[in-house]
């Protein structure tokens, strides 16, 4: 069946630019989760949402970062007045359940900021 | 201080020889899941292997298996008949307690090479 996919694959924005980030989920997941991911190192926790609520934000780095998933399967992750730090790999997760253990990953969206 | 902590930045390993990765964690959680993740190059994160806090024997999944020893906070992976193919970044990454936040807390990696 089909994985998780995110869109775009690359993205390049200049500073100053908003930029957004989409994530579909597993068809029936119901626990989505980003990531980012900066170079060399491990996936750092942005957000959590169960269904369209979103219950952990606590990972964000700022309030230029902004996550949505109105319907509860789709979620975009909106980056406004990008900055270099914002250079990034961005991680989409979902899984099954609210308990579920596994999540399953995207491939990411290489976000670059010059 | 590190939540989850991998010493080995690289680790260079014969194809068809087992190799061990090494994972330890801080918690003081009683209740905490303990995963580990291949990413190759192309970027997607694959999960391997999961063992959860209570589970009194060690998870294996086919090559993979985890040494877990709950005392020394840490959580090994062993691959055993190493292929080329899985030459790649290997994460650990630990959930910690059965309700509230479930996002997952990764190490910083350690890139895997098999030679032929």
């Amino acid at each position: 069946g089909a994985g998780v996919s995110q869109s775009p694959r690359y993205k390049v924005a200049k500073r100053g630019q908003d930029v957004a980030l989409r994530c579909d989920p597993i068809s029936g997941h119901v626990s989505l989760f980003w990531y980012q991911q900066a170079l060399g190192q491990g996936p750092e926790f942005l957000t959590y949402f169960q269904n369209e609520a979103q219950l952990d934000k606590s990972g964000l780095p700022s309030d230029r970062f902004f996550a949505e998933r109105p319907e509860g399967s789709v979620s975009t992750l909106k980056i406004q007045r990008t900055q270099q730090e914002d250079s990034a790999v961005y991680l989409c997760a979902s899984s099954l359940g609210a308990i579920s253990y596994e999540q399953y990953f995207g491939p990411g969206t290489r976000l670059t900021v010059t | 201080a590190q939540k989850i902590t991998q010493t080995q930045p690289g680790m260079f390993v014969q194809e068809k020889e087992a190799v061990t990765l090494d994972c330890t964690y801080d918690t003081s959680d009683p209740s905490y899941g303990l995963f580990w993740y291949k990413q190759p190059s192309s970027g997607e994160m694959i999960f391997l292997i999961y063992q959860g806090s209570y589970d009194q024997q060690n998870a294996t999944e086919g090559r993979y298996s985890l040494n877990f020893q709950k005392a020394r906070k840490s959580a090994n992976l062993v691959i055993s008949a190493s292929q080329l193919g899985d030459s790649a970044m290997y994460f650990c990454a630990m959930r910690e307690g059965d309700t509230g936040r479930r996002a997952l807390t990764f190490g910083s990696g350690t890139r895997l090479q098999v030679q032929p």
